[in-house]
């Protein structure tokens, strides 16, 4: 069955921090995979996706994504980052379904920035 | 351009009460999307419409009903509610394969 993990529940890093969150996934075809942030009381925001090509996606606001096959993993980078980037991060990937384009989210990961 | 909006925000029911969730879009998309978010379990599918005047169950449509009113209005409906049915309910629209706009949800309590 497909599905989507996020091995950190919750990190902590200082501002101006290096960042990355892990996301592994388990698909038999070749997956649609994206990265949703979600500030808190907020709705979810799409910051990349990765269809096919070049396997590191750029995103919004500074992110990037880089997509490895072997290791089934689709993990979230940023250099350097901000207060306002304190937020759930969701994995999640694109199946085909028979009538419908389906995605599955993974449980997120809740990152805190240390001023 | 509004994007997806839900109402209402915040809502409170007893068991056993009847609610609708209203959302609605302006992109034009073809397809809505009704989940829910529990805390350590991402969002759950509940229900969906690939297009106008088709709906379908999503992962956990138990307790729920929807409807597609025209392309832009998509409702979701608790017709008793149960304290598991408190949840945060999101709203999303897609027109690119997979590329969903959500709304910024409504939190449901049950007592």
């Amino acid at each position: 069955a497909q599905s989507v993990t996020q091995p950190d529940i919750h990190i902590t890093v200082s501002e101006g921090a290096s960042l990355e969150l892990r996301c592994n996934y388990s698909y038999g075809a070749t997956p649609y995979l994206f990265w949703y942030v979600q500030s808190p009381g907020q709705g979810l925001q799409l910051l990349l996706k990765y269809f096919s090509g070049d396997t590191l996606v750029q995103g919004i606001k500074g992110f990037e994504a880089e997509f490895k096959r072997s290791q089934s993993s689709f993990n979230l980078r940023k250099p350097s980052v901000h207060w306002s980037d304190a937020a759930e991060y969701f994995c999640a990937v694109g199946v085909t379904k028979t009538s419908y384009d389906k995605v599955i989210f993974g449980p997120g990961t809740s990152l805190s920035v240390i001023p | 351009n509004a994007g997806v909006t839900q109402t209402p925000k915040f809502q409170v029911l007893k068991t056993g009460q009847s609610m609708t969730l209203q959302c609605a879009q302006d992109m034009n998309h073809n397809s809505m999307y009704w989940y829910r978010q529990d805390p350590g379990m991402g969002l759950r599918l509940i229900y969906y419409s690939a297009s106008e005047g088709t709906t379908d169950k999503g992962e956990v449509p138990n307790g729920y009903n929807v409807s597609r009113l025209n392309k832009r209005e998509f409702s979701l409906r608790l017709e008793s509610a149960a304290p598991s049915q408190t949840s945060v309910y999101f709203c999303a629209s897609s027109y690119l394969l997979y590329e969903q706009y959500f709304g910024p949800g409504t939190r449901l309590t049950v007592t």
